[in-house]
Parts: structure tokens; C-alpha cells; sequence
């Protein structure tokens, strides 16, 4: 059981590059989020999904894109890469919404030049 | 919406209590608050949850006053490896299950 994985842990881009980052969950959870996290400023939530084939808008959606093609598999994609999108990504899980714990993986550092 | 501010950081002795505040004004009587851990390099991991009153667990105490504007947790007894930053999380159902985040508390514990 590995609960929260995420690859890869590290990536350089330079700007306008695109990139793929894959989060994967073996707890049959329904919900999952990707966040970013950047220093002083706590975590940000970017989009989540709340089940297989559906997601949504977080906080700080612009320049990110999403699918949950897959109940187990939740994907981030930066079309073109921003040096203001250097960030650590985060995924985490939770079998229910707001109200539920969440299970976060151990990140990924992506930085932009 | 709720705004969710916590103190940037705090130092403390092995062996002390720790209290950590997070004020968060308008959240509604429902919405939960959150605490969560994290180490460096590492994700957040859950800490304790609650919406009233006071709840304990095996490792902390959430307080959450009557008027929830603010609510704090108890981390009793630290030690070494209680240095980490803590982070509160607010949950409104109202606003579309908006999910919001403190900026982070950076705790350390001094021998």
C-alpha cells in the first residue's frame, strides 16, 4: 500500500515547454487535488477532482490543465512552462470532500528557467 | 470566504506545551478545521480535525471557541521531533467546499 505517489520528484523546463506530472493513489479514493507550494505562502489549491472523468477549478487554476481519466490516476499538465510556475506540486487524496483527511504525496520540485 | 492567518513562527523547549492560533473570521457552523504536519521535503500529514468545542487525539488537542473565529492547537509535551511547520486548513460547504490554507506555522523545538 504506497498511498500517495507522484513522479517525478524533480524536473528543470525551460520556459514554454510543457510537461506532465502524474499522481497516483492505490486507496480508492474518490477525490483527489493537486496544490502548489511556494515559500511563505502555504499551499494553494490549483484543481481537484471529485471522481473518474470529472475535475475543477481550484484557487490558482491559470496555466495548469487536468484529467482523471482513470479513478487511481490524477494528472497536471503545464502546456508552457512559466518561470512564475517554479514550484513544489503537490497531490493528495481523501475518500470524501472537505471534510475528510487528505493523503498527500511527497511532491515534486519543478523549476522554470 | 474565510481568510486563514496563523503566526509565521514560534520557538519552544523540549518537554512544553505549544498552542498555535489560527484565526479564520465568517466560516460557517459546519466547516471543519484541519490541522496538518509537514517536514522539509516532505508532504503535509494529518494532524486532528474538528468543527466545535474541543477534540483530542493520541498526539493533539484542537479548541475551537463558541464564536469559531479562530481555533487552536495543543501540542502538549514537544520534543525534537515536533520541529516542523503546521498548517491549518478551513473547509466552507457554503462557498463550494473552498478549501483554504493558512500560510503556515514554522515550529521549532529547542533542546
Amino acid at each position: 500500500n504506497a498511498g500517495v505517489t507522484q513522479t517525478p520528484k524533480f524536473r528543470v523546463l525551460k520556459t514554454g515547454q510543457s510537461m506532465t506530472l502524474l499522481c497516483a493513489q492505490d486507496m480508492n479514493h474518490e477525490y483527489m487535488y493537486w496544490y502548489r507550494q511556494d515559500p511563505g505562502m502555504g499551499l494553494r489549491l490549483i484543481h481537484y477532482s471529485v471522481g473518474e472523468g470529472t475535475t475543477a477549478k481550484g484557487e490558482v487554476p491559470d496555466g495548469y490543465n487536468v484529467s482523471r481519466l482513470k479513478k487511481q490516476n490524477f494528472l497536471l499538465g503545464l502546456e508552457s512552462a512559466a518561470p512564475s510556475q517554479t514550484s513544489v506540486y503537490f497531490c493528495a487524496s481523501s475518500l470524501n470532500h472537505y471534510q475528510e483527511t487528505q493523503y498527500f504525496g511527497p511532491g515534486t520540485r519543478l523549476l522554470v528557467l | 470566504l474565510a481568510k486563514t492567518t496563523q503566526p509565521i513562527s514560534m520557538d519552544s523547549y523540549e518537554g512544553q506545551e505549544v498552542n498555535i492560533t489560527c484565526s479564520h473570521n465568517n466560516i460557517a457552523t459546519n466547516d471543519y478545521i484541519t490541522w496538518y504536519q509537514q517536514f522539509p521535503s516532505q508532504g503535509p500529514r494529518f494532524i486532528i480535525q474538528g468543527y466545535k468545542t474541543k477534540v483530542t487525539n493520541e498526539v493533539a488537542s484542537l479548541f475551537i471557541p463558541a464564536d469559531r473565529k479562530s481555533s487552536t492547537l495543543s501540542l502538549p509535551r514537544v520534543s525534537l521531533s515536533d520541529t516542523a511547520v503546521y498548517y491549518c486548513l478551513v473547509g466552507e460547504k457554503a462557498a463550494g467546499n473552498k478549501l483554504t490554507f493558512g500560510g503556515g506555522t514554522r515550529v521549532l523545538v529547542k533542546p
